[in-house]
């Protein structure tokens, strides 16, 4: 079974710094896929970045970037120029590249960002 | 689009009651899950069907939950009786089959207090 691991409960930074939130993973798959969600106070969940394990080049997404270490099986989300709107529960989710048979998402726990102005 | 629709947003209970929560994937989308957000045990994966198919129902924690997906536009899931410790938020995610990067797109949560 998959296990993720987010070691941060809680994070702070100041608007327009930089923040990396960290994410580690556990399995024996070769194929898979990584991404990060959003969930403001709202409790929307919000897709925000996402990486192919077979894809060596580090996804990007205007701000938000990832730091993928498949070897060392990390997976980290850089934020840069934080806004107050980027306050929110950060989680890390995990899916295996199943061959189209079950495409359950597992998670870590998260990590509470609060963005200060 | 309109989006994954959960109903009701809010539903307060007391023990014992049956509740069931609603789900309306976005159309097109042939793939739905529920979740489950608790403090203690974060996000996790109660069911998941596949072309209206239970697939993997391992994370359904008893015989009290029971989901069922009667045709492609909508799903239930049925807590009955419920429990305290059924309080959460339930989240219902829909995918497209062969969606870029499998994304699931969720809906908005139904917060369920059991009293």
């Amino acid at each position: 079974a998959q296990t993720v691991t987010q070691s941060q409960p809680e994070m702070s930074v100041q608007e327009a710094e930089t923040v990396t939130l960290s994410c580690t993973y556990d399995t024996s798959e070769s194929n898979y896929y990584l991404f990060w969600y959003k969930q403001p106070p709202s409790r929307q969940m919000i897709l925000v970045i996402r990486q192919e394990a077979y894809k060596q080049q580090n996804a990007t997404e205007n701000r938000f970037s990832v730091n993928f270490q498949k070897a060392a099986k990390s997976f980290s989300l850089k934020i840069s120029d934080s806004q107050l709107g980027d306050t929110a529960m950060y989680f890390c989710a995990f899916m295996k590249e199943s061959g189209g048979s079950n495409y359950k998402l597992t998670f870590g726990k998260g990590t509470l960002l609060t963005v200060n102005p | 689009d309109a989006g994954v629709i959960q109903s009701p947003r809010h539903e307060v209970t007391e023990m014992g009651q049956e509740v069931t929560l609603r789900c309306k994937p976005i159309s097109g989308h042939n793939s739905l899950f529920w979740y489950r957000q608790t403090m203690m045990r974060g996000l996790e994966l109660l069911i998941y069907f596949n072309n209206n198919v239970p697939i993997d129902d391992s994370g359904m924690p008893e015989d009290r939950f029971s989901a069922k997906m009667p045709n492609a536009s909508f799903s239930t899931l049925k807590i009955q009786p419920s429990e305290p410790r059924d309080s959460a938020v339930y989240f219902c995610a829909s995918r497209r089959a062969g969606g870029s990067y499998n994304e699931q797109f969720f809906g908005p949560g139904t917060r369920l207090t059991v009293l």
